[in-house]
């Protein structure tokens, strides 16, 4: 079946540094990804839409000079976090639509610890 | 607009009880609509889907029934498993290729 991934799977850095995060579509193109974040015992927030081609769409209340998405080819969408901060640490997940059935697959997901 | 409603967790079951997760949605037209779920420390992995009114979505034991006229899609299993503990999502797509809405996550305890 189609599979997406993400890489790092976990990440540590220090405040103050960018971290970029990748999510690939590995047996299928997405002209659209999505990109959500996932406090502790929490549901998903959409942070933004990723869109091949062109600018990113970002969900209200999230900063885009903080967190810089690109979506570069059919199979690659990045997020880099900006300048962290320790209130950017949570796990990051993307997912991207088949295009079948409404179904969208899920990343493994990225868990970013800022110190 | 679209929303989806589910109880809230956490949910705590022996192994071999009933489970059922209650899930309602608000939504024009008629949407297909989905179980995800979520092991500890992973991302969200399709459980079961509905893509029209009365449609049974099913898989590794679980069930969910579209129901039009009460516009929910509960979740069901007739006996669970320790291995069954995770984190359920109720999803509404607006539209292929465009974003799910999801509901807030039930947290499933089953104990031994």
């Amino acid at each position: 079946g189609a599979v997406v991934s993400q890489h790092p799977s976990r990440v540590i850095c220090k405040s103050g540094t960018s971290v970029k995060i990748e999510c690939r579509s590995l047996d299928f193109q997405a002209t659209t990804m999505f990109w959500y974040r996932q406090f502790p015992k929490q549901s998903l927030m959409l942070m933004a839409t990723s869109n091949e081609g062109s600018k990113a769409t970002y969900e209200q209340g999230v900063e885009k000079d903080k967190f810089l998405i690109n979506h570069a080819s059919l199979t690659l969408s990045t997020l880099t976090v900006t300048s962290a901060h320790p209130e950017d640490s949570s796990f990051y997940i993307c997912s991207a639509p088949t295009g079948t059935d409404y179904e969208q697959y899920f990343g493994p997901g990225t868990r970013l610890t800022v110190t | 607009g679209n929303s989806v409603t589910q109880m809230e967790g956490p949910v705590t079951l022996s192994e071999e009880a009933f489970l059922t997760i209650n899930c309602t949605y608000t939504a024009t037209g008629y949407p297909s609509l989905f179980w995800y779920v979520q092991y500890p420390g992973e991302g969200l992995q399709l459980l079961l889907k509905a893509t029209k009114a009365d449609d049974k979505g099913s898989n590794k034991g679980f069930e969910a029934t579209y129901r039009k006229e009460t516009t929910s899609f509960h979740l069901e299993k007739g006996s669970v498993q320790v291995s069954d503990s995770a984190v359920y999502f109720c999803a509404l797509p607006l539209n292929r290729d465009d974003k799910i809405i999801f509901g807030k996550g039930t947290r499933l305890h089953i104990l031994p």
